[in-house]
C-alpha cells in the first residue's frame, strides 16, 4: 500500500510569495494533518481536517489556510511568505483523528527554503 | 500550551548497550504517547504507541508510562549505529486532533 505522499519535495520562494503544498493521505484514511518542523525543534501542530471539515487549527498566524477534498487529499497554502516560513513541513495521515490509540503517519515532507 | 519536554542530547552509546530516552508532559489529561525516530533530512517514523501505565515491548524496544509522575521513556536494547537519529516524544492533545511534540533527542552510536 502506498503511504501518504507529499508534492513538491523541495521548493525555493522568495519573500511576500505565495505557495501550495499538497498531500494525499494513505488509502483508507480520511483525517490529514500539516506540521511545520524548524531545524532543531519538534514538528508543530499547524492544522487538521476531516471529511473536508477543518478539525483543529494550531497557533498559525492567518496566512496559513489549508483545504481537504472529496478525495480527501489536502493543500496547505501559505501567502505573504516570510523568512521564519522556511521549514520542513509535514502531511500526516490518520484514519479519522476521533479516537486515542489512532497514530499520525508522516509523509516525507516538503522542504521549503524563502530567501 | 501544551508542553513536552526532552533532554536535546546528544546521547552517546556504544554498540550493543542500552540507550534511555526520557520524555515528560504538562497536560495530566493526556491519553496517548508516541515515540517517532527521524533521521536527517527525513520524516518522522513511529516505533511505538502506549496508552496505559507500564512497560510495552516490541522487539528490542519498550516504552514505558507513569502517568502519576508525567513521564514516558524509550528504551534501546543492544543500540546499533544504524539506531542513531533523532527521537521524537508525542502526546495527543484535545479530542485526539493533533500531536504535541518535544524537540527530540539525538542519539548517537558508536561503533
Amino acid at each position: 500500500d502506498a503511504g501518504v505522499t507529499q508534492s513538491p519535495t523541495h521548493l525555493i520562494k522568495t519573500r511576500g510569495q505565495q505557495v501550495t503544498l499538497r498531500c494525499s493521505p494513505i488509502s483508507g484514511h480520511k483525517s490529514v494533518s500539516w506540521y511545520q518542523q524548524v531545524l532543531g525543534q519538534g514538528p508543530q501542530f499547524i492544522f487538521q481536517y476531516y471529511e473536508k471539515e477543518e478539525r483543529g487549527r494550531g497557533n498559525f498566524p492567518d496566512r496559513f489556510s489549508a483545504r481537504q477534498f472529496p478525495n480527501y487529499s489536502s493543500e496547505l497554502n501559505v501567502n505573504a511568505l516570510l523568512l521564519g516560513d522556511s521549514a520542513l513541513y509535514l502531511c500526516a495521515s490518520t484514519p479519522s483523528g476521533l479516537a486515542a490509540e489512532e497514530t499520525q503517519y508522516f509523509g516525507p515532507g516538503t522542504r521549503l527554503l524563502v530567501l | 500550551q501544551k508542553e513536552v519536554e526532552q533532554n536535546s542530547g546528544p546521547l552517546s552509546v556504544p554498540e550493543g548497550a542500552i540507550a534511555s530516552l526520557n520524555c515528560t508532559y504538562s497536560d495530566r489529561g493526556s491519553q496517548s504517547f508516541f515515540w517517532y525516530r527521524q533521521y536527517s533530512g527525513k520524516s518522522p517514523e513511529l516505533i511505538m504507541f502506549i496508552y496505559s501505565n507500564g512497560d510495552k515491548e516490541d522487539g528490542r524496544f519498550t516504552a514505558q508510562l507513569n502517568k502519576a509522575s508525567q513521564y514516558v521513556s524509550l528504551l534501546i536494547r543492544d543500540s546499533q549505529p544504524s539506531d542513531s537519529a533523532t527521537y521524537l516524544c508525542a502526546v495527543n492533545g484535545d479530542n485526539f486532533n493533533k500531536f504535541y511534540f518535544g524537540s527530540g533527542t539525538k542519539l548517537n552510536v558508536k561503533p
